[in-house]
Formats: C-alpha cells, sequence, structure tokens
C-alpha cells in the first residue's frame, strides 16, 4: 500500500540546522508532485513546500522562503525538507504527503505519520 | 498568504447534519476550483475527504459532501455518526503553486 515514512525530527538549538527525509514506498513516487506541511502544536495544517515529480518546480511559504528547501531524490524514493536558521516558530510536526500528476493541484494524499522538529534553547 | 477562515467549532446529534463553513478571498478560494476537505482525528495526519470542491476520494462515504459559492467553501456532513468527531480544515489553491489551509473546524457529536 501507499506508505509516507518521515524522518529526522529532533530538538535543535535556533539558528540551526536540519534535514527532513521522507521515505515513500508502494507507489511510482518519480511520477508525483511532493509537499511538506507542518503543524504546530495545538495548531492549524500550513503548507511549507512543493516540488515537483521532476524537480523543476520548488515553491515554498513565505514564512520559510530562503531558509528552507525541498528536494527530491526519485531514484531512493525519498523526499528531503532542508531547514536552515531555525526559529522557535519552526516548532512542529511536520509531515509529507503525496501531491498530483500535476504540480498546481491542491491534492495532499497520502500523508505520513509526521515527525516532530523542536527548536529551542 | 493568509490562512482562510473557519469557524473554531460544530455540534450535531448522530444522524444530523452539520455544515463546515470555509471563507478566502478572491485569490484563494474565489479564483480556483480546487477546495480540498481533510478530516484528522486526535494524534492522526490527516485525511483528504473532498477534492475539486465536491469530489470524494475513492472509499470516503458518500455523507460528506462539499460546494462552493463565490469566496466561501462548504463541507457538509450529514448522518452524523460518533467516528466523524475530528477536526476539519479545507485548502486551497493561493496561486498556481502555492497553497493555504483553513484555520480548522472542531467537529464535535454530541
Amino acid at each position: 500500500q501507499v506508505q509516507l515514512v518521515e524522518s529526522g525530527g529532533g530538538v535543535v538549538q535556533p539558528g540551526r540546522s536540519l534535514r527532513l527525509s521522507c521515505a515513500a514506498s508502494g507507489f511510482t513516487f518519480s511520477r508525483f508532485a511532493m509537499h511538506w506541511v507542518r503543524q504546530a502544536p495545538g495548531k492549524g495544517l500550513e503548507w511549507v513546500a512543493l516540488i515537483s515529480f521532476d524537480r523543476s518546480i520548488e515553491s515554498y511559504a513565505d514564512s520559510v522562503k530562503g531558509r528552507f528547501t525541498i528536494s527530491r531524490d526519485n531514484s531512493k524514493k525519498t523526499l528531503y525538507l532542508q531547514m536552515n536558521s531555525l526559529r522557535s516558530e519552526d516548532t512542529a510536526v511536520y509531515y509529507c504527503a503525496r501531491g498530483y500528476y500535476d504540480s498546481s493541484d491542491n491534492w495532499f494524499d497520502p500523508w505520513g505519520q509526521g515527525t516532530l522538529v523542536t527548536v529551542s534553547s | 498568504q493568509s490562512a482562510l477562515t473557519q469557524s473554531p467549532s460544530a455540534s450535531g446529534s448522530p444522524g444530523q447534519s452539520v455544515t463546515i463553513s470555509c471563507t478566502g478571498t478572491s485569490s484563494d478560494v474565489g479564483g480556483y476550483n480546487s477546495v480540498s476537505w481533510y478530516q484528522q482525528h486526535p494524534g492522526k495526519a490527516p485525511k483528504l475527504m473532498i477534492y475539486e470542491v465536491n469530489k470524494r476520494p475513492s472509499g470516503v462515504p458518500d455523507r460528506f459532501s462539499g460546494s462552493k459559492s463565490g469566496n466561501t467553501a462548504s463541507l457538509t456532513v450529514s448522518g452524523l455518526q460518533a467516528e466523524d468527531e475530528a477536526d476539519y480544515y479545507c485548502s486551497s489553491n493561493a496561486g498556481r503553486y502555492n497553497f493555504v489551509f483553513g484555520t480548522g473546524t472542531k467537529v464535535t457529536v454530541l
């Protein structure tokens, strides 16, 4: 079955970096756009970033633009999120979610189980 | 990229219907026929319930329906069941490759 498994979360100090990974299985990873979505503790969902199936398109929320970089390795069926210059407001559960064939489609399904990132000194 | 506005809570008794609204602007909800809705149970990942305003993915009960008028989208859950108690989020394009979620609505089954 389609499965997404995130890893790489943890506690990190403000200003430091962290890289998240999302391992995909059960579908042809190289054909789908992928997203990162986060959820601060007790708060709502916030879209973070998108990458197209062929890496030709990257898009970011204003809140992370210039600090976060989304990437993918289709040969390893893995999605990444490089997070630099982390701030306390980046503390959240980070989910990866499969998009659709067309990167512009508003479609997030399925989702991984999430990985918690805590930014604290 | 301001979050779409949803009422914080909604409730209904088993068997009744509840409707959740999601209000945006002409730059997001009103400008695209791409509103989607997600159900999230506590401690779980969200699940897609409606896409492209009113389409249901395979496996989603037909008790869930969506609609849109102008800058406001709605999700209706008919024949409420205990397992429908969850948080619900809407989402829309806010640009060709930009997306925005709603503030979320907690649905309680009385």
